[in-house]
Order: structure tokens, then C-alpha cells, then sequence
């Protein structure tokens, strides 16, 4: 079974500082790793995904993760914030040779001016 | 924008009833999947399906069912539905399994009075 914990349930900051959204995973056989958006009223949408090769994954809007094996974890960055990005965060694995893709509990960040 | 469609978008039912959501999408992707999300529990999985007929459960399905006899639609039900159900539910297609990105409808809010 894999699981997805988000440590962070909010995190406040300001516009153009740096950001880090944690993530660790749980898992018995490898994974395919996820991070969502998810703007106020709407569904969800892709941010960026690991599924294999270098570790750091650059996504869209900026943003970036790092996959780190040893310590199960896929932290999410972004070195300058704007006030667009105001929003909620997930985290989601998929365990290879599974169907489900499961989600952490998510990270609302809020970018303050 | 990948097609899905989740219909209705709103409900407001009572307790007891039995409530039927339905998610259809155009793209002809063999996974869908039912998630219900809550305040501080991120996006659960209630029941995925990888084919015609072919269905299982996720991580919260007591209460629900679901059913899908044609590629294009997954068909969600509350066999009698609970205060507990109040909640926004999502679908989400993928084309295959694991390794590409799925992508979500609008979801349907719904509120069991």
C-alpha cells in the first residue's frame, strides 16, 4: 500500500520569497510521484511529475521538486513567490503495478503582498 | 482541456436518498476514478476502474457504489445517503496506468441536509 503525508496543512508567505512545500511518501515498491494545483473552486491540475531519471523535476509556473529516494521524500520549491500562486497543493504517489493514485492531505499555501 | 464532464455540478439531497453522480469523458482513457475531498484530508480514493466492468475499491467505499458500462462514463451512487456524504467529489481520467498524468473534472458539491 503507499501513503502521502504533507506535513505543512498551511503555509504563509511573502510575495517574491522562497517557498518549500514537504512531502514524504510511503511505499513497497516503487513509485511515480505527483505534485496538483488546486485554485480556489476549480479541480485540480498538474504540476509537475517523477517517474524516472534526474532526480529534480522542473514543472510548470516555475516550480521545481526533488526526488529523494533514501528519505521518501518529493519536496516541492519555488525560489520567488507571487501572489497568483495563492492556492492548495498535493502531493500524490503512484505505486508501480498499482491503479490507484493516492493523495496527501494537501498544503495551502498563501502568498501575502 | 482534457473532456470530462461531471454532472450535476451542485446537489442538495436528504438524508436517505439515494444519489447518483456521473462522470463522462470523450477522451477514451481506460482509468477512472471517484474522489471525495474533505477540510484536512486532501482527496480521498472511494472506487477506481480500469475497464469496462472492471471496477475496485479505494480507500473510503462503504456507502458508495459505482458501475461503468461503457468506456465514457463512470457512474457514482449513494446507496442512501448520510450527512457524513457532504462533501465535494471529483473524477479523474488517466490513459494509463501510473506513468502519465490524470486529469480532473470540476467536481460536484454536494450537501446531504
Amino acid at each position: 500500500a503507499q501513503s502521502v503525508t504533507q506535513l505543512d496543512s498551511q503555509v504563509p508567505v511573502f510575495e517574491e520569497a522562497p517557498v518549500e512545500l514537504r512531502c514524504n511518501y510511503s511505499s513497497s515498491v516503487s513509485v511515480y510521484l505527483f505534485w496538483y494545483v488546486q485554485y480556489p473552486n476549480q479541480g485540480l491540475q498538474l504540476l509537475l511529475k517523477y517517474l524516472s531519471g534526474s532526480t529534480l523535476v522542473k514543472g510548470i509556473n516555475g516550480f521545481e521538486a526533488e526526488f529523494n529516494k533514501s528519505q521518501t521524500s518529493f519536496h516541492l520549491r519555488k525560489p520567488s513567490v507571487h501572489i497568483s500562486d495563492t492556492a492548495e497543493y498535493f502531493c500524490a504517489v503512484w505505486g508501480k503495478g498499482t491503479d490507484k493514485l493516492i493523495f496527501g492531505t494537501g498544503t495551502r499555501l498563501q502568498v501575502f503582498p | 482541456d482534457a473532456g470530462i464532464t461531471q454532472s450535476p455540478r451542485h446537489k442538495v439531497t436528504e438524508t436517505g436518498t439515494p444519489v447518483t453522480l456521473r462522470c463522462h469523458q470523450t477522451e477514451n482513457h481506460r482509468y477512472m476514478y471517484w474522489y471525495r475531498q474533505d477540510p484536512g484530508h486532501g482527496l480521498r480514493l472511494i472506487h477506481y476502474s480500469y475497464g469496462v466492468k472492471d471496477t475496485d475499491k479505494g480507500e473510503v467505499s462503504d456507502g458508495y457504489s459505482v458501475s461503468r458500462s461503457k468506456t465514457e462514463d463512470f457512474l457514482l451512487t449513494l446507496e442512501s445517503a448520510t450527512s457524513s456524504q457532504t462533501s465535494v467529489y471529483f473524477c479523474a481520467i488517466s490513459e494509463i496506468r501510473g506513468n502519465t498524468e490524470a486529469f480532473f473534472g470540476q467536481g460536484t458539491r454536494l450537501t446531504v441536509v
